[in-house]
Parts: C-alpha cells; structure tokens; sequence
C-alpha cells in the first residue's frame, strides 16, 4: 500500500540547519508531485513547498522563501527539505503529502495521502 | 485568503453539517476539503470542490464555485468529528493556500 515515511526532524538552535527526509513506497514515485506542509502546535496547515514530478517546477511560501530547498531523488524514491536558518517559528509537525493524482499534465493537485509527520522544534 | 466559518460548529450525531469557505477572489472550482482527527494527518475528504475522494463516504458533499464553498454532511457519524480545512490551489501563479479550519465537535 501506499507510505509515507518522514524523517529528520528534532530539536535545532536559531539559525542552525536540518534536513527532513520522506521515504516513499508503494506507488510510482516518479510520476506524482510531492508537498510539504508543515503545523504549528495548535495552528493550522501551511504548505510550505512543492515540487513536480520530476522536480523541474518548485514552489515556496514567502515565510520560507531563500531558507528552504525542496527536493527529490526519483531513483530512491525520497524528498527532501532542506531547512536552513531556522527561526522559532519554524517550529511545527513537518508533513510531507504525495499529489492525489497523477494525470500527465505536470500540474500538482491536491494532498493525500500525508505521511505521519516529524516534529521539528526550534529553541536555543 | 480563505476563510473559513464557522470557527467551531457543535453539532449532535445524526444532525447536519454545513462548513463554509470563503476565497477573496474567484478560485474557480480549485478547492478541496481536508478533516484532522487529533493527533493524526489530515486526509481528502472532498476536491475539485465537488469530487468526494476514494473511500469517502457518501454523506459528504462538496458544492459551490468562485469564492464561495460548503462542505455538507448530511447526517453526522461519530468518527467524523474533528478539524475540517478548506484550500485552494492555482497553477499560475502556483499558490496553494488553507483556510483556518472549522473544529466540528461532539455538542
């Protein structure tokens, strides 16, 4: 069946770095476009980036723009999220989510499945 | 911007539920509806606006076009209380946006 597996995360000083991971089985993972969103304790969802296919296309949020990378390694099925000059109010559950569908036109779609989630928190 | 009322709907199993979601301008039919049980993922309850995803039940439903959008459940389960969040994607530009979520409880 189709998992999500994030890794990654845990607890990381301002401005220091860390690399999420999201192990991917079940599907052809080539052929679906990847997010990531990310919870604040009690908060709502951000999606925080996304990438194609076959990462030729990202997006970013502004509140992550020029700190976060997305990207993907097609041959072993993983994304990753670099993140880089963390801030306190990065601290949230970390999901990464695979396109609910795969239609050929590139675009991404809507969310689902969502793996289980990483906790990465940001405290000195 | 979605917005989403109400901020908490209490509600009785086998009562109806209607969530709605307000976009600040015309999102076509580019929105789906996600529910969040504590401690869990969200999962696909409702795309394209319409579209009840796989394994979804048929009490859900999804209408509406432009800016505005409701999520029915026409007759309350008990595992279907939780968090329910709209969002809205765009192709060009890419943006892809959540509303702040409607907390459906057990009234």
């Amino acid at each position: 069946q189709v998992q999500l597996v994030e890794s990654g995360g845990g607890v990381v000083q301002p401005g220091r770095s860390l690399r999420l991971s999201c192990a991917a089985s079940g599907f052809t993972f080539s052929s679906y476009g990847m997010h990531w969103v990310r919870q604040a304790p009690g908060k709502g969802l951000e999606c925080v980036a996304v990438i194609w296919y076959d990462g030729s296309n990202k997006y970013y949020s502004e509140s992550v723009k020029g700190r976060f990378t997305i990207s993907r390694d097609n041959s072993n099925n993983t994304m990753y999220l670099q993140m880089n000059s963390l801030r306190a109010e990065d601290t949230a559950v970390y999901y990464c989510a695979r396109d609910y569908y795969s239609d050929g036109s590139g675009h991404t779609n809507w969310l689902d499945p969502w793996g289980q989630g990483t906790l990465v928190a940001v405290s000195s | 911007v979605l917005t989403q009322s109400p901020a908490t709907l209490s509600l009785s199993p086998g009562e109806r539920a209607t969530l709605f979601c307000w976009a600040s301008q015309s999102v076509g039919t580019y929105v789906a509806w996600y529910q969040q049980k504590p401690g869990q993922a969200p999962r696909l309850v409702i795309y394209d606006a319409s579209n009840r995803a796989t394994g979804i039940p048929a009490r859900f439903s999804g209408s509406g076009s432009g800016t505005g959008f409701t999520l029915t459940i026409s007759t309350l389960e008990p595992e279907d209380f939780g968090v329910y969040y709209c969002q809205q994607r765009s192709n060009w530009p890419q943006k892809y946006t959540f509303g702040q979520g409607t907390k459906l409880e057990i009234k």
